[in-house]
């Protein structure tokens, strides 16, 4: 299975709610990004937190990092309408040879206004 | 106008057909990257390239290849298409350096009859 694995694939909650997205992985990481995608269009980039972080805010954002459990979180607080969209995690594994990103399959929010 | 510009955003071609699709980039940026996106299974590495003279395999390198003509241009070539590479392709670019952001391009739509 993948490095990076999303919980739930799909969630669907009311304007004003909060999310919760969930990625776990497998390997030791440098750190860990958290992308957005829109329906038919690219990923974009949301927050990064390092290993030796536990917790990074942005805005209405809240990643947090626990590397015991190989798991993060993203919280979106107070959600719109506009942040329906898929959100991916993306691991950058500790020397396994790879040098690039991996991936989750992601979650797909939708939220009703 | 965009950053990372992919072409064409959408093909539809035969079996057995040589394919490229195109990736430029005005970010400045040394890493390029190619995914495909298919339901369910978020983003696969195709190839990868750190600099000009540098193209590494990703998990799903086979029946691609790549171009790296310039520091901003990435091409990604199908050799022979087959119905199972009918996916969403992206590509992506990164600055050096561990934890930097991927910017993905709006992907390119192909379908393989």
């Amino acid at each position: 299975s993948q490095q990076g694995e999303e919980d739930p694939q799909a969630l669907s909650i009311q304007e004003g709610e909060n999310a919760t997205m969930n990625c776990s992985y497998k390997t030791s990481i440098n750190n860990l990004q958290w992308y957005r995608q829109n329906s038919g269009r690219g990923l974009v980039h949301l927050i990064l937190i390092r290993s030796n972080e536990r917790e990074k805010h942005s805005g209405r954002l809240r990643v947090t990092l626990d590397t015991s459990k190989k798991s993060s979180s993203l919280l979106i607080t107070a959600s719109r309408a506009a942040d329906t969209a898929s959100y991916f995690c993306a691991t950058d594994a500790v020397d396994t040879g790879r040098r690039a990103l991996t991936f989750g399959s992601g979650t797909r929010l939708q939220v009703q206004p | 106008d965009a950053d990372v510009t992919q072409t064409p955003r959408n093909r539809i071609t035969k079996t057995g057909k040589r394919i490229m699709l195109e990736c430029s980039q005005t970010k400045g940026h040394d890493r390029m990257y190619w995914y495909r996106q298919d339901p369910g299974l978020g983003l696969r590495l195709i190839y990868y390239s750190f600099d000009v003279k540098d193209i590494n395999k990703g998990e799903i390198s086979d029946g691609y290849s790549v171009s790296r003509q310039a520091q901003a241009k990435f091409s990604l070539s199908l050799e022979s298409a087959i119905p199972n590479q009918t996916a969403l392709y992206f590509c992506a670019t990164s600055a050096s350096g561990s934890g930097q952001p991927q910017h993905f391009g709006d992907g390119t739509r192909l379908s393989i009859l």
